[in-house]
């Protein structure tokens, strides 16, 4: 069955750039799409962006400034970068799989989540 | 503050059933039948357990029911067991511009 796995590093400077990648096994990124999830501590869940099988990418418009997402089918990953992060930024990261070819259907993979810290 | 509005907390006993709403408004929830439902346990990831409004993935127990009426979403969850104690969060569609906007999330306690 499709897996996700996420990884980058755990603690990221303020102003700098987080940069978190996405390893798909099971399946191929150029089947779905892709999204990012982000939930601080002890909060809810806020979705970052969606990666598309064309490779465009749509992103939440409070991150969209900062936010840019791809994907390498030779790697079968994708990737997160967020520009001039806070510590507002600083949340466990989930990568997932959307049910269909389509925003909306649900996401049906996630990763086992990855901490970030922005300090 | 969370585009759509849950209850902080519900609770029930084993056997009971619970209700946890999502309400939002005519641009997402009151516009499309893209509503998703997700279990979370502690330190665990999100679990798809419903989607589009109403609809259950393979394996998920059919304790779990989905619904719409207007801007306001419901899980339903019957004959509660002990498992079943978890956070659950709703996600609505909304547009090409917003995209997925998910609620604040319920804690449920089984008691």
């Amino acid at each position: 069955q499709v897996q996700l796995q996420e990884s980058g590093p755990g603690l990221v400077k303020p102003s700098e750039t987080l940069s978190l990648t996405c390893t798909v096994s099971g399946g191929s990124i150029s089947s779905f799409y892709w999204s990012w999830i982000r939930q601080p501590a002890g909060k809810g869940l806020e979705w970052i962006g969606r990666l598309y099988t064309s490779g465009n990418s749509d992103y939440n418009p409070s991150l969209k400034s900062r936010v840019t997402m791809s994907g390498d089918t030779s790697k079968n990953q994708f990737s997160l970068r967020l520009s001039s992060v806070t510590a507002a930024d600083t949340a466990v990261y989930y990568c997932a799989r959307d049910r269909k070819e389509a925003a909306g259907y649900g996401l049906d993979v996630w990763g086992q989540g990855t901490t970030v810290t922005v300090s | 503050q969370s585009a759509l509005t849950q209850p902080a907390s519900v609770s029930g006993s084993p056997g009971q059933s619970i209700t946890i709403s999502c309400t939002g408004t005519s641009s997402d929830v009151g516009s499309y039948n893209l509503v998703s439902w997700y279990q979370q346990h502690p330190g665990k990831a999100p679990k798809l357990m419903i989607f589009e409004v109403n609809k259950r993935p393979s394996g998920v127990s059919n304790r779990f029911f989905g619904s719409k009426s207007g801007n306001t979403a419901s899980l339903t969850i019957s004959g509660l067991q002990a498992e079943d104690e978890a956070d659950y969060y709703c996600c609505s569609y909304a547009g090409s511009y917003t995209f997925d906007v998910f609620g604040g999330g319920t804690k449920l306690t089984v008691l």
